[in-house]
């Protein structure tokens, strides 16, 4: 089955600085990646998605970039804010079936 | 108008109880999901249903029963509670099933087993 790894676990940046977060998965078969943001007690909410016919995504402050050959793809947020602090997942769809990474504790400094 | 709602939204119970979680979305999909937060916050599914099919079961406990009485509808029924079983569990859904589909969350709920 798919297997989805996530780093860092944990990220402080300062208001302004730049924020990248890294995936790799198992499963060529893979199609479909999002990623999805978490506040404390919330439900996840996806901010931005890619598929695999696509190398790179970007809506406003967030980019995403897919390397297939090398089976990893990460989310880039530029300008961070506040608000931009939360729980960041990543996933695969595999078969029908999203895996998860473990999440990434974003954390913005003003 | 909210999109994928659960009841309850937190449930505290003792070791041993049977309980059931309910799931309701009105965005007319027809895929709808159960997934298992931990206290680590992972996110694993465990079931998935497409137009009333189970289609995903991954390794889950038998006491663990889904339910999905129309598209719009997805329970889950727990026997035997067991101290391990408290997490957030969140119910999602997705316009289908097997493609690049987004899934939508429901609020979660959080379960306490004593």
């Amino acid at each position: 089955g798919e297997n989805v790894e996530q780093h860092p676990s944990t990220l402080s940046v300062q208001e302004g600085d730049s924020a990248v977060i890294k995936c790799t998965y198992s499963d060529s078969a893979s199609n479909y990646f999002p990623w999805y943001k978490q506040e404390l007690g919330k439900r996840p909410q996806l901010i931005i998605d890619i598929r695999s016919n696509v190398g790179e995504k970007k809506d406003q402050r967030i980019a995403v970039t897919l390397n297939k050959t090398a089976k990893h793809f990460s989310l880039h947020i530029t300008e961070t804010q506040p608000e931009d602090s939360a729980v960041y997942f990543c996933a695969a769809n595999s078969w029908g079936k999203l895996q998860f990474g473990a999440g990434t504790q974003v954390v913005v400094t003003p | 108008d909210t999109a994928v709602s659960q009841t309850p939204k937190y449930l505290v119970t003792q070791m041993g109880n049977d309980k059931s979680i309910k799931c309701e979305q009105n965005l007319g999909h027809d895929t709808m999901y159960w997934y298992k937060q931990d206290s680590k916050k992972f996110l694993k599914i465990m079931f998935s249903y497409n137009n009333k099919e189970l289609i995903i079961n991954e390794t889950v406990p038998n006491r663990f029963s889904p339910k999905s009485p129309d598209k719009a509808h997805l329970n889950l029924h727990i026997n035997s509670l067991e101290l391990g079983d408290s997490a957030v569990y969140f119910c999602a859904s997705s316009q289908g099933w097997g493609a690049a589909y987004e899934q939508y969350f429901g609020p979660g709920t959080r379960l306490t087993v004593t």
